[in-house]
């Protein structure tokens, strides 16, 4: 049980395009889903909290018109890049909680590559 | 705030050897502790969890057990195997978001 998809795993795409990213829970409806950057490693930093039918919470340097979140049902929560460039080439990793109770555990998805070029 | 700090890697082991990954914590109030595991190219697996002082979290062999006296939660495994090789993430949940230690690469060698 508890899993996250997230699609596309990889993406390579010029300079100046949009690009979205979906996070979905197979077997679970999540109250929460979190957004995440991961440099070479490095740990996670958290980019943004989204519940289901509010505006995400984003965290301090995080440009929220660069990146839009959407998070329209309980399943899915969407991340838009947009107009990338290739600073903002990383590891992007979802995840997913049930409740909004902290003893309950984030559910992450398998993360998608981004190439900006 | 909330501080995660975990040993730095990578940890180099021969298969069957003890694996102890030292995590220590700072936090306010009573957050619950999570070990989750990153393989290459891949997101976050959670591996273990607890919940209060005391608990101790077990999953595939690994343990763990919150020691709010000494502010840890020390990963171990009794004997790791090559598919063990992986980076390991110790965090804390507190204000409904996780904290995340720096993470320790494992490497298992046969």
């Amino acid at each position: 049980g508890a899993v996250v998809s997230q699609h596309p795993s990889w993406v390579i795409c010029k300079s100046g395009t949009s690009v979205k990213i979906e996070c979905r829970s197979l077997d679970f409806q999540a109250t929460t889903m979190f957004w995440y950057r991961q440099f070479p490693k490095q740990s996670l930093m958290l980019m943004a909290t989204s519940n289901e039918g509010s505006k995400a919470t984003y965290e301090q340097g995080v440009e929220k018109d660069k990146f839009l979140i959407n998070h329209a049902s309980l399943t899915l929560s969407t991340l838009t890049v947009t107009s990338a460039h290739p600073e903002d080439s990383s590891f992007y990793i979802c995840s997913a909680r049930s409740g909004d109770r902290d003893n309950q555990p984030q559910h992450f998805g398998d993360g998608t590559r981004l190439s900006i070029l | 705030g909330n501080s995660v700090t975990q040993m730095e890697g990578p940890v180099t082991l021969s298969e069957e050897a003890f694996l102890t990954i030292n995590c220590t914590y700072t936090a306010t109030g009573y957050p619950s502790l999570f070990w989750y595991v990153q393989y290459p190219g891949e997101g976050l697996q959670l591996l273990l969890k607890a919940t209060k002082a005391d608990d101790k979290g077990s999953n595939k062999g690994f343990e763990a057990t919150y020691r709010k006296e000494t502010t840890s939660f020390h990963l171990e495994k009794g004997s790791v195997q090559v598919s063990d090789s992986a980076v390991y993430f110790c965090a804390l949940s507190g204000y409904s978001t996780l904290t995340f230690g720096k993470g320790t690469m494992l490497l298992v060698s046969p």
